[in-house]
């Protein structure tokens, strides 16, 4: 596609409940972050993806979090047991290929957890 | 751990004025550093600056990279109401790396 698209825009959802996040990454990109961005704060590290595996995961917060890519294009951010404090923009990202840092972002998922 | 710090938090200016967004870091290997324009939800890439190219211009945009006092500057000039967002800072260090490190933006705000 001509950007990175993120679905869905909104997320309303209550506590304890399961969410899923769907990104679509710009086509031929290999690399795939997840970010997260609070109120007033810059975006925070996730998770970043080369091809289908993880390469580094060292951003997810707590083992409630989880993200695949099993065929190394789209990428689904899976949260268990959702807590308010889940709540913020989640926002994804891809680039081209590894060391490339130009990453361009998609629009987002705010989520909220009521 | 990366650090990544943006002054001033916000900022307030009239049309037509010239504005300077500050940045700067501690990372570890430092490999290159971003700037990003956010005006509603998603990141837009300005320009990215390394050891190998630390002076970038675009139309009024300009940002220059000092790795001496390891910081950055964006320059703004004649500045328009489009320019209304929040300008991000990010950094990229280690090898193998490819995380962002943002700072937590500066608010700009351009007064008809």
């Amino acid at each position: 596609g001509a950007g990175v698209s993120q679905t869905p825009s909104n997320k309303v959802t209550e506590k304890g409940k399961y969410v899923e996040l769907r990104c679509d990454p710009i086509s031929g990109h290999t690399a795939l972050y997840w970010y997260r961005q609070s109120l007033g704060q810059g975006p925070e590290f996730l998770i970043y993806f080369q091809g289908t595996g993880a390469a580094d995961d060292s951003g997810l917060p707590n083992d409630r979090f989880f993200a695949v890519r099993p065929e190394g294009s789209v990428s689904t951010l899976k949260i268990q047991r959702t807590e308010r404090g889940d709540s913020a923009v989640y926002l994804c990202a891809s680039s081209r290929r590894p060391g490339t840092t130009e990453a361009f972002f998609g629009q987002g998922t705010r989520l909220t957890v009521v | 751990e990366d650090k990544v710090v943006q002054s001033p938090l916000s900022l307030v200016v009239h049309e037509g004025d010239t504005v300077t967004l500050n940045c700067s870091y501690e990372v570890t290997n430092f490999r290159s550093l971003l700037w990003y324009k956010q005006e509603k939800k998603a990141p837009t890439f300005l320009f990215m600056l390394t050891s190998s190219g630390i002076e970038k211009k675009s139309g009024r945009l300009s940002s220059i990279l000092d790795k001496k006092e390891l910081s950055s500057i964006l320059n703004i000039t004649a500045t328009q109401t489009g320019d209304s967002a929040i300008y991000l800072c990010a950094v990229v260090g280690g090898f193998g790396n490819e995380k962002l490190t943002f700072g937590t933006g500066t608010r700009l705000t351009i007064i008809p």
